[in-house]
């Protein structure tokens, strides 16, 4: 089992509509959690951190974490075609004492015009 | 968020040859990280550079190969050694937030692309 895993993609949707990203973790004791969106040539650009169980939102972004289900996701509410990119899920993975932020393979996101 | 910059922004090497990126941020940061990202591929971490002590090398990845220097909280840098193809790739610096807003949200910089030839 991959220690973070999401679906690649391409996870294509139409704009103005809410773009669902999803992601799951292997370690039971992660408590930090982040998502990052990369566009084509670029460095990944930290997007949201979410620690607690529930939702947070900052603008049109939405993540949600449920530890208990180990399963973190992105929202995008109202679309835009600049939100198309790599959205990358990372979490802090503890391995024997020694933390590191683990990355997904990210999910390649269109947003259709 | 930590402002952090990369030279070179890319180049392409010789086989053979060894080539050293260097990494700056804009404020006083305890960690650093540096990652390769292969073509289509996510981030992986080659080490984390703590000031003051040797860095700390994740599994596949030796000093010999991927030596890497912080002489102080706002600088590091990481050497390709003797590169190959297969060392083609992006690699990106990153630093923790020294903000403590957040205090293990770790920002990139904008990444050296190697292409060996």
């Amino acid at each position: 089992q991959k220690e973070v895993e999401q679906n690649s993609g391409p996870l294509s949707v139409p704009e103005g509509a809410i773009a669902s990203l999803n992601c799951t973790y292997s370690d039971r004791g992660s408590q930090s959690f982040f998502w990052y969106r990369q566009y084509s040539g670029k460095s990944p650009e930290l997007i949201m951190f979410i620690y607690s169980n529930g939702d947070k939102e900052d603008g049109r972004f939405t993540a949600q974490l449920n530890k208990a289900s180990q399963y973190v996701s992105l929202l995008i509410r109202d679309s835009q075609p600049s939100d198309s990119a790599t959205y990358l899920c990372a979490v802090i993975i503890s391995n024997f004492g020694n933390e590191k932020l683990t990355f997904g393979t990210g999910t390649r996101l269109t947003i259709i015009p | 968020s930590a402002v952090i910059s990369q030279k070179p922004s890319r180049d392409i090497c010789q086989r053979g040859t060894s080539l050293t990126i260097q990494c700056q941020v804009d404020s006083q940061v305890t960690m650093m990280f540096w990652y390769r990202q292969q073509p289509g591929q996510s981030l992986t971490l080659i080490a984390t550079a703590n000031q003051g002590s040797e860095a700390t090398y994740e599994s596949g990845f030796v000093i010999d190969k991927f030596p890497i220097s912080r002489p102080n909280l706002t600088f590091s840098t990481l050497t390709v050694s003797n590169m190959s193809p297969e060392d083609s790739s992006i690699y990106l610096c990153s630093a923790m937030d020294p903000s403590g807003t957040s205090t293990d949200t770790q920002y990139f910089g904008p990444g050296t692309r190697l292409t060996v030839l």
